[in-house]
């Protein structure tokens, strides 16, 4: 079975810099999916970032970006110039490639940007 | 377009006692799963429908849950009787219907704002 472990439940960084959240997997499957779903204060869970695992290029969307480590299981995600509006609980998660299949995700990471 | 829509947003029960949670998905999205989030720990999977159907139940604890999606439109979850471990806030989410990876439907799950159950 396929396991999301996110490492650090907490962490803070200030406006601008810089944050990397890290997320590790376990799983025999040669082709997968991995994402990164963030979730802000009362708000729904939303689609930060998507990587397809026989791709070896990096995904990014603007200020978010992924370290894919294919060989180690390791799927991190850097958020740089960090704004307020990135506190939120990010999720990393992961999918299999078949037609109907269900989403795993880790146990989460609450990120704090400081003013 | 409507987003995902979840009713109640939070519900206070006793033990015993039976509460249903509403998921209206994005109007035309085939696929709607049901998560569960614990006291802070990961987003646990509970089943899956494609339209009508249930592709897969695995994830639902015990039969004092049950769901349906009448007629592949809003599902429901049902909780009779609730226990205290059934606490937590209930995700619903839902996706397009066909081949996944495709233009139509690329894996990304659209969520609803969650129902927090609390049972005393």
């Amino acid at each position: 079975a396929q396991t999301v472990t996110q490492s650090q439940p907490e962490m803070s960084v200030q406006e601008a810099e810089t944050v990397t959240l890290s997320c590790t997997y376990d799983t025999s499957e040669n082709n997968y999916y991995l994402f990164w779903y963030k979730q802000p204060p009362s708000r729904q869970m939303i689609l930060v970032i998507r990587q397809e695992a026989y791709k070896q290029q990096n995904a990014t969307e603007n200020r978010f970006s992924v370290n894919f480590q294919k060989a180690a299981k390791s799927f991190s995600l850097k958020i740089s110039d960090s704004q307020l509006g990135d506190t939120a609980m990010y999720f990393c998660a992961f999918m299999k490639p078949a037609s109907y299949d269900k989403v795993i995700f880790g146990p989460g990471t609450s990120l704090s940007v400081i003013p | 377009e409507a987003g995902v829509t979840q009713f109640p947003s939070h519900s206070v029960i006793e033990k015993g006692q039976t509460v249903t949670l509403r998921c209206d998905p994005i109007s035309g999205h085939d696929n709607l799963y049901w998560y569960r989030r614990v006291m802070g720990k990961e987003i646990k999977f509970l089943l899956h429908f494609v339209k009508e159907s249930k592709q897969d139940e695995s994830g639902m604890p015990n039969n004092r849950f049950l769901a349906e999606r009448t007629g592949g439109t809003y599902s429901t979850l049902k909780v009779q009787p609730a226990e205290l471990e059934d606490s937590g806030v209930y995700f619903c989410a839902s996706s397009p219907g066909g081949q996944a990876y495709t233009a139509e439907n690329t894996g990304e799950l659209f969520f609803g704002e969650g129902s927090r159950l609390t049972v005393l």
